[in-house]
């Protein structure tokens, strides 16, 4: 079993639209988890760093991670074509990083 | 403020050649790493370094090697190229472990 599984999509939606990108890891000993964007031919950005358990917002993208059952989202609000990218979800295990395979998202005009 | 610089961004080799790829930082992060994307397997760990002298290996080393001999510097080469090792390389950096890792625009590589 990997140590965190994505769904790798390609997810579409409409403009204006609520979009949820989810992901569950299987080491209950993880505390910091992580939501990077990627642009085609770019490097990741991060987009939100979490300790534990319970929800972060910042601006139209809120992060929110369960422990009891070991899953992690990423929300967005009011989707725009910009939106359009990879998301790539992560665990920080101290020493060593540990990301998902990403989720293709396309938000049509 | 240049972040997390990578060098080349592009690279064609042969089996069998060796050569480095560049990682510079310029933020005195003191962990650094080097992964490599691949389509559908998403961000491997190839190998990191908690500061100046210290590396591990990651999920992935086999084939590469690393030093640390500054803070700002990290890196990766390629002993003896292989087509296996066709692939997106991309370096990051965080002011510590457990903080939110930077990273470069990668170095796309192909081995011919």
């Amino acid at each position: 079993q990997k140590e965190v599984e994505q769904d790798p999509g390609p997810l579409s939606v409409p403009e204006g639209a609520i979009v949820s990108l989810n992901c569950t890891y299987s080491n209950s000993a993880f505390q910091y988890f992580m939501w990077y964007r990627q642009y085609s031919r770019k490097g990741p950005e991060l987009l939100m760093y979490t300790y534990s358990s319970g929800n972060k917002e910042d601006g139209r993208f809120t992060a929110q991670v369960d422990k009891s059952s070991k899953y992690i989202s990423l929300f967005i609000r009011d989707s725009q074509p910009s939106d359009s990218a990879t998301y790539l979800c992560g665990i920080d295990g101290t020493y060593k990083y540990i990301f998902g395979t990403g989720t293709r998202l396309k938000v049509l005009a | 403020n240049a972040g997390v610089t990578q060098t080349p961004k592009f690279q064609v080799l042969k089996t069998g050649q060796s050569m480095t790829l560049q990682c510079a930082q310029d933020m005195n992060h003191e962990y650094m790493s080097w992964y490599r994307q691949d389509p559908g397997m998403g961000l491997r760990l190839i190998h990191y370094s908690v500061g100046a002298g210290i590396t591990d290996q990651g999920e992935v080393p086999n084939g590469y090697n690393v030093s640390r001999s500054t803070t700002e510097d990290f890196p990766l080469r390629l002993l003896s190229a292989a087509p296996s090792q066709t692939s997106v390389y991309f370096c990051a950096s965080s002011s510590y472990t457990n903080q939110p890792q930077h990273f470069g625009d990668g170095t796309r590589l192909s081995i011919l």
